[in-house]
């Protein structure tokens, strides 16, 4: 069973539109929670941490987390062409533990 | 450049050759993981050091695959005997331990592209 699930898409949205982006995870004892972004050909690049239950805004990334739900959300307000790109959902475990990522999902903006 | 940097870039060999990758973390940046990701697939953990210590390797990697953080600072994975099978996205990133074994965010290098021809 994998450890972190997202939909792999392709997600479309129109530019301006609220891209949401989810994933579930299968270890409760999970505390820690990332995404990332991949442009094709590219490295991952980290946008948003999170680490308690809740909301957590940056700019016009949101990151959701619902411990109980083993869920995590990122949403994209006003998106933009330049957000299409792969979202990268990874999660740790406590302790000396490694980052265990989804396969991320594919987001189109489309102008 | 304060980032992780990756060398080579790219890398073609041929199969049955033995290639080295090299991998320099953020300075103060205490772990260092190393990922292989492949097309429609996100990174797959291979292993991780915290310091100069491997901490953990992952099951599925093969005994062809060996890594070291001689120093605790940069990195090096080698591939013995390499196979087509190997081809992939080699992914370094570092992150710093904070108090409580508490893990901050990780960072990743530019990547090292290997085809196995």
């Amino acid at each position: 069973q994998k450890e972190v699930e997202q939909n792999s898409g392709p997600l479309s949205v129109p530019e301006g539109a609220i891209a949401s982006l989810n994933c579930t995870y299968s270890d409760r004892g999970s505390q820690s929670f990332f995404w990332y972004r991949q442009y094709s050909g590219k490295s991952p690049e980290l946008i948003m941490s999170i680490y308690s239950n809740g909301d957590k805004e940056d700019g016009r990334f949101t990151a959701q987390l619902n411990k109980a739900s083993q869920y995590v959300s990122l949403l994209i307000r006003d998106s933009q062409p330049s957000d299409s790109a792969t979202y990268l959902c990874a999660v740790k475990h406590p302790g000396n533990t490694p980052l265990v990522f989804g396969k991320g999902t594919r987001l189109s903006v489309i102008a | 450049d304060t980032g992780v940097s990756q060398n080579p870039r790219h890398k073609i060999t041929k199969r049955g050759q033995n290639v080295t990758f090299r991998c320099d973390p953020i300075s103060e940046h205490n772990r260092l993981y190393w990922y292989r990701q492949t097309l429609g697939q996100g990174p797959e953990f291979l292993t991780y050091f915290q310091n100069e210590a491997q901490l953990e390797k992952s099951r599925l990697l093969s005994d062809r695959f060996s890594a070291e953080r001689p120093k605790g600072s940069f990195s090096t994975l080698e591939i013995q005997r390499t196979e087509q099978g190997d081809s992939a996205m080699y992914l370094c990133a570092s992150s710093r331990m904070a108090g409580g074994g508490a893990n901050t965010e990780a960072f990743f290098g530019q990547g090292t592209r290997l085809t196995v021809v």
